[in-house]
Order: structure tokens, then C-alpha cells, then sequence
């Protein structure tokens, strides 16, 4: 059974800092994994996608790295602001059926 | 890029009542969308996955005849739940899937808020 876990639970850093939020999963046989961001009370905003095949993908100051073969995926945001505190989720896509990791929620202070 | 509208945003509503919430893809045909549950601080979790055209597949705890589920076209997926109770309250979302081979994609709706008094 397929188990993803986000590494810390929550994290609080000054504004400017670079910062990595880690997810692991348990069975490399996924399909894609994707970062979300989801703002209290609204729904998940898509941030990157990475296919099975892929290593990483960049989007502005976003990278997300993915490792199948140790079961790992890392979220790097860089230069953080106070707009970018939210819970950010990783999610395995198993061919179809999505599996949540219970999200890192992000403070950054001003 | 393609937008998944979810109504409504939030809804109270008193013990024994139903409550219908709708999921539609605007720009794009899904013909599979799938229904989340989040209770505070907890994962999202999937409910169900509801197929256009065919009976959706419940995830296991999921009571079916409590929480129905309509796919009735390529844009439009319903969520009821029946007979709310307190329990029930939580945050619901839906996502439609976007076909397109290796850019196949999920996109969610921005969620409802229930809350059962």
C-alpha cells in the first residue's frame, strides 16, 4: 500500500530564505507526482508536475526534484515570501488514483 | 488554462437535509472526475471516482447511498450527501482529469466547505 509522507509537518522561516520540503513515498511504481498548494478554506492550486520519467521541473522559483528509485521528491522554493505561506501537499498519482501526503504548512515571516 | 468550477463554496445546512454539490470542467470534456473528502488537519482523502456515462467507484468506508455521486455529462459531476449529519461536516473538493496522453492532468475544483448543525 502506497504511503506518502512530507517531512517537516510545519515550518516557519524569515522572509528571504531558501527552504525544502521533502516527500517520500513508499512504492516507486507511480505514474507522476505533483506539488500543490492549498490556502486555508480554498482548494489546491497545481504548482509542478513531474512525470515518472522525469528528474525535475522549475517553475519561477520552484523546483521539485523527484528520485523513484529511493522514493523521494523535494520541494525547493527559493527567495520565500510572505505570499508563499500556505500548506503545500505532494501527491503520487498511481494510474488514476491520487495519494496525499499530509501536507507541510508554511509560514513565512515578513 | 482549463478551470474546474466548483459551487457551492460553502454551505450550512441543518441535521437531516441534503446537500448537492456541483463539479464542472469549462473548458474541457472529463470524462472521469473524482471526489475528495479533508477533515481539519488531516490528508485529502478520496471518496470516490465518478465516470461519465457509468456507476462511480467508492473507495472502501465510503457509504455509496449516502454520498451520491451523478456523472451525468462530460462536464458535470454531483456530489449529494444525504441526510447530513455533524459528522459529515468537512471540506469537500472535486478534481476532473483532462485527457491528453502523457499530458493527461488533474484539475480541482476550489472546494466546499459543509458544515451541518
Amino acid at each position: 500500500k502506497q504511503e506518502v509522507t512530507q517531512i517537516p509537518a510545519a515550518l516557519s522561516v524569515p522572509e528571504g530564505e531558501n527552504l525544502v520540503l521533502n516527500c517520500s513515498f513508499t512504492d516507486s511504481a507511480i505514474y507522476n507526482l505533483q506539488w500543490f498548494r492549498q490556502d486555508p478554506g480554498k482548494g489546491l492550486t497545481s504548482l509542478l508536475l513531474i512525470q515518472s520519467s522525469q528528474r525535475e521541473q522549475t517553475s519561477g522559483r520552484l523546483n521539485a526534484s523527484l528520485d523513484k528509485s529511493s522514493g523521494r521528491s523535494t520541494l525547493y522554493i527559493a527567495a520565500s515570501q510572505p505570499g508563499d505561506s500556505a500548506t503545500y501537499l505532494c501527491v503520487v498519482d498511481q494510474g488514476g488514483k491520487l495519494i496525499f501526503g499530509q501536507g507541510t504548512e508554511l509560514s513565512v515571516k515578513p | 488554462g482549463a478551470v474546474v468550477s466548483q459551487h457551492p463554496s460553502r454551505v450550512i445546512c441543518k441535521s437531516g437535509t441534503s446537500v448537492k454539490i456541483e463539479c464542472r470542467s469549462l473548458d474541457f470534456q472529463a470524462t472521469t472526475m473524482f471526489w475528495y473528502r479533508q477533515f481539519p488537519k488531516q490528508s485529502l482523502m478520496l471518496m470516490a471516482t465518478s465516470n461519465e456515462g457509468s456507476k462511480a467507484t467508492y473507495e472502501q468506508g465510503v457509504e455509496k447511498d449516502k454520498f451520491l455521486i451523478n456523472h451525468a455529462s462530460l462536464t458535470l459531476s454531483t456530489l449529494t450527501v444525504t441526510s447530513a449529519h455533524p459528522e459529515d461536516s468537512s471540506f469537500y473538493i472535486c478534481s476532473a482529469l483532462k485527457a491528453g496522453g502523457s499530458n493527461e492532468k488533474l484539475f480541482f475544483g476550489s472546494g466546499t466547505q459543509l458544515s451541518v448543525l
